[in-house]
């Protein structure tokens, strides 16, 4: 069973680093095809995909944040990271990691509420 | 970068009503599409991929197809439980853009 949980700050403040973890079980991140990708949603809005990381270390990142941000993972530890570097209050939203094959996010966290707020 | 736009952005339906909704790509995705139900509160929850392939446990009401720009996300005989947002993606290539999504609202 696949199962994912974000955690993260909860709130912080503007030019600040959010940094995000996505916790996993179900499945390896070394195992061919298999990918994390990072998502948000501000409240009332739609989905935004942010960046995903594949079993072989590469990455993929939006190109309207492309360097913001910076996506790795710990294999061993079936984690994968988010960093969005220098945060403002269009970055307030809830942020979700998923389970991705082929690009597809079949399985998601319950997501986490990320405020930034001075 | 690719644009997903989707038609209409709500629609109000009666259950066992037919409905279809639409996405189109700013440029060809091939069948490199899809499809998310999501509810208040909730994550969203992956209905379609490949444009037409249902997943695991989706019900059989739901239905998508097209192909290269146009793409549709049809529900068969709408259940109250079917209220919810509606996003179309595309897949497999990067940017994994995602639409603005049509809100179904039950009658």
């Amino acid at each position: 069973q696949v199962t994912l949980k974000e955690s993260g700050p909860g709130i912080l403040q503007p030019s600040h680093t959010l940094s995000l973890t996505c916790s996993f079980s179900g499945f390896s991140l070394s195992t061919y095809g298999m990918g994390v990708s990072w998502i948000r949603q501000p409240s009332g809005k739609g989905l935004e995909w942010l960046a995903s990381i594949w079993w072989n270390g590469n990455t993929y990142n939006n190109p309207s944040l492309k360097s913001r941000l910076t996506v790795s993972k710990d294999t061993s530890n079936n984690q994968a990271f988010l960093k969005v570097t220098s945060v403002d209050t269009a970055d307030t939203a809830t942020y979700y990691c998923a389970h991705t094959l082929e690009g597809a996010f079949d399985y998601w966290g319950q997501g986490v509420m990320v405020t930034v707020s001075s | 970068n690719i644009v997903m736009t989707q038609s209409p952005k709500s629609m109000s339906i009666s259950v066992g009503d037919r409905v279809t909704m639409n996405c189109k790509a700013s440029q060809n995705v091939g069948n490199n599409i899809a499809w998310y139900q999501q509810k208040p509160g909730q994550s969203p929850k992956l209905l379609i991929y490949y444009a037409s392939n249902r997943y695991t446990g989706v019900p059989d009401r739901f239905t998508g197809g097209g192909y290269g720009t146009d793409f549709t996300l049809t529900i068969n005989s709408v259940q109250a439980e079917d209220a919810a947002f509606y996003y179309c993606q595309r897949i497999y290539n990067s940017p994994l853009t995602f639409g603005s999504g049509t809100k179904l609202e039950i009658k």
